[in-house]
């Protein structure tokens, strides 16, 4: 695609839950990055990949939360056992340039959580 | 700890009027400084960046390091310029990650 895609757009999770949200980079993009926008808020970092490797996870908020990127293009962000503090939109960005934000960084629609 | 801050989250102006859009930042080395916009129904997406020293869709920004700011202006404002706009900072940690301020949302009344 064109565009960073991300899926669901939407998803209604009951307290407890695990979801899966998923990113699909431009492809070529070396770099992808996970954000978490609360109501009101900016985007909030959470994690960084660089090809597969996860480089840096410093603003994950808990250990329920596991994002992984096997084979350098698409990108899973899980959150198990959902607390209703989960709610956001996660946003996904990628760059074509390495070393982290080398260059424009390129958002998805992202996908809102509404945790019950 | 880098940050930002964006003190209106809201801001009117009547089309044909200057706008300024406030970004303040603290950040103890050298910090690259962006503008982010999003329109409605529209995905985030790159605006300027203080590096480039550029003038986009009319807009410009200047990085005050003495005053540690980074606001957004522009002459004459357009209605189709009426968006929540974000100010970022990439600071020095391993992946070089945007620091966001909390928005602006701008509207150009006719």
């Amino acid at each position: 695609g064109a565009g960073v895609s991300q899926s669901p757009r939407y998803k209604v999770a009951k307290r407890g839950q695990d979801v899966a949200l998923r990113c699909d980079p431009i492809s070529g993009h070396v770099s992808l990055f996970w954000y978490q926008q609360a109501l009101g808020q900016g985007p909030e970092f959470l994690t960084y990949f660089q090809n597969e490797a996860q480089l840096d996870k410093s603003g994950l908020p808990s250990d329920r939360f596991f994002a992984e990127r096997p084979e350098g293009s698409v990108s899973t962000l899980k959150i198990q056992r959902t607390q209703q503090e989960d709610s956001a939109v996660y946003l996904c960005a990628s760059s074509r340039l390495s070393g982290g934000l080398a260059g424009e960084l390129f958002f998805g629609e992202g996908s809102r959580l509404t945790v019950l | 700890a880098q940050r930002v801050t964006q003190p209106e989250k809201l801001l009117s102006v009547f089309k044909g009027a200057p706008v300024e859009l406030k970004c303040n930042y603290s950040y103890s080395g050298s910090p690259e400084l962006f503008w982010y916009v999003q329109y409605s129904r529209q995905r985030l997406q790159l605006l300027l960046r203080h590096i480039s020293r550029e003038s986009i869709k009319g807009f410009t920004a200047d990085l005050n390091k003495g005053e540690t700011s980074f606001h957004l202006k522009k002459p004459f404002a357009q209605e189709e310029d009426s968006a929540m706009y974000y100010c970022a900072l990439v600071g020095a940690g391993s992946a070089r990650q945007l620091t966001f301020g909390s928005g602006t949302q701008l509207t150009v009344l006719p």
